[in-house]
């Protein structure tokens, strides 16, 4: 059956550092990989998509990578902030629908 | 500033009730989803609509749950009877089918606890 896994345990990093987010799958081909954030009582907000022909892609302290014959993509936060502290959410999307993961709990201690 | 309005914010109700959840989708959205949000299982897909025809509602029960978009502003779902494993948060989300990066747009949520 289908999976999206994220890390259920929370991730602490300290201000300053690089924080590194997983995101596998299987029994998926998606034709592309998104990444949400959600901030407790808030919606998820849209950060990234990244496409299946795509290894990377960059905005401002944010990077993702993807990799499909490893099943995995990679959310990284460069520079980490207090204010990135949050659930970060992948989905893998076919025509139209995506299907989320968990979440993995992001918190950057000052 | 556009984005999608989902009322009630907050439903606590009794077990057998019905419920009704609205969300008004961003003007000019084509496409709307419903999810239901639980610590074990996460953000679930239980409906969406393109251009108000719904699509795919696999994820739904069917037999207590329905969701309708009866105008281009206004989504419902609904949930009768209701019973305590309802209990979650629901969101609306919109989004573009031509939308460069599928990008959905979430509302706030309704928080449901049944009693």
């Amino acid at each position: 059956s289908q999976k999206i896994e994220q890390n259920s345990e929370a991730l602490n990093i300290q201000e300053g550092k690089t924080a590194t987010l997983t995101c596998n799958y299987t029994n998926y081909s998606p034709a592309y990989l998104q990444w949400y954030r959600q901030d407790p009582g808030r919606g998820p907000v849209f950060l990234l998509l990244i496409r299946e022909n795509e290894k990377e892609k960059r905005k401002e302290r944010l990077k993702v990578t993807f990799d499909t014959t490893l099943k995995q993509s990679l959310f990284h936060i460069t520079a980490s902030q207090p204010a990135d502290s949050a659930t970060y959410l992948c989905a893998l999307g076919g025509y139209q629908k995506v299907t989320f993961g968990t979440g993995t709990k992001l918190q950057v201690i000052p | 500033d556009a984005r999608v309005t989902q009322t009630p914010r907050h439903k606590v109700t009794e077990m057998g009730q019905e419920v009704t959840m609205r969300c008004q989708p961003i003007l000019g959205h084509n496409t709307v989803f419903w999810y239901r949000q639980t610590m074990m299982q996460g953000l679930e897909l239980l409906a969406y609509f393109r251009n108000r025809a719904p699509l795919d509602d696999s994820g739904m029960p069917k037999d207590r749950f329905s969701a309708e978009m009866p105008d281009a502003t206004l989504a419902t779902l609904k949930i009768q009877p209701s019973e305590p494993r309802d209990s979650a948060v629901y969101f609306c989300a919109s989004g573009l089918t031509s939308g460069r990066n599928n990008e959905q747009f979430f509302g706030p949520g309704t928080r449901l606890t049944v009693l």
